[in-house]
């Protein structure tokens, strides 16, 4: 069966810092992999989707950026985060049209 | 993408039957309407889906309207574990789910 993994769970860093959350998906091959965030009380923003190694789309311009190094691996990233940053954090993925299947979330705090 | 409707919030005895509505006046004839809901602190967990007929699953019921523009799903029987937002979604051919504010919904005992 497929799984996904994300990590970390919880994640609190300064304004300025780096940041890097990385997703897994076992199970499955070539899956469509998703970056949404979600702000305190508020619904799943898509951040980023990628249908391929090396093939990111991005949907709102921001602070943020994705990578996927191989097939199953799934990359966001921040040179500097900003407060503006903080949220819940999931990651998705999904074969073709079916259903998407999320990930545990990591919750980002910028102090 | 085309918008969903539903209630901010709805109440439930539990072991009670729960409905919660969906209006998608704006479906087109290939969007899927997907309903997926999320527990505190959790992600978004899939519940079920359908295009024209209504569907049945382990966890719900899918009642869709014979003109598609609003939808139903249907939990049988409310447990406390059941307590969660509920968003129903139109799935078409893009790869975004637009998920809106959905449903908060409390179950009391």
């Amino acid at each position: 069966s497929q799984t996904i993994h994300q990590w970390p769970a919880t994640l609190v860093q300064p304004v300025g810092s780096p940041l890097s959350l990385e997703c897994t998906v076992e199970g499955t091959s070539n899956p469509n992999l998703y970056w949404y965030r979600q702000a305190a009380g508020r619904g799943l923003q898509l951040l980023f989707y990628s249908v391929g190694i090396g093939q990111i789309s991005s949907e709102v311009p921001q602070n943020l950026s994705a990578s996927r190094p191989q097939d199953r691996q799934f990359i966001l990233s921040s040179k500097k985060l900003l407060l503006s940053d903080s949220g819940f954090y999931l990651c998705a993925w999904t074969a073709g049209l079916e259903p998407q299947h999320f990930g545990d979330g990591t919750r980002l705090s910028i102090l | 993408d085309a918008k969903t409707t539903q209630p901010n919030s709805m109440e439930s005895n539990e072991e009670e039957p729960v409905h919660l509505p969906c209006n998608h006046s704006t479906i087109s004839g290939t969007d899927y309407i997907h309903w997926y809901r999320q527990l505190p602190s959790q992600g978004p967990e899939y519940v079920i889906h359908g295009l024209t007929s209504n569907v049945n699953n382990r966890m719900a019921s899918l009642a869709i309207a014979e003109d598609r523009k609003s939808s139903t799903l249907i939990l049988h029987r409310a447990t406390l574990r059941d307590a969660a937002v509920y968003y129903c979604i139109l799935r078409g051919s893009g790869y975004a789910l637009n998920f809106g504010k959905g449903t908060s919904l409390l179950v009391t005992p």
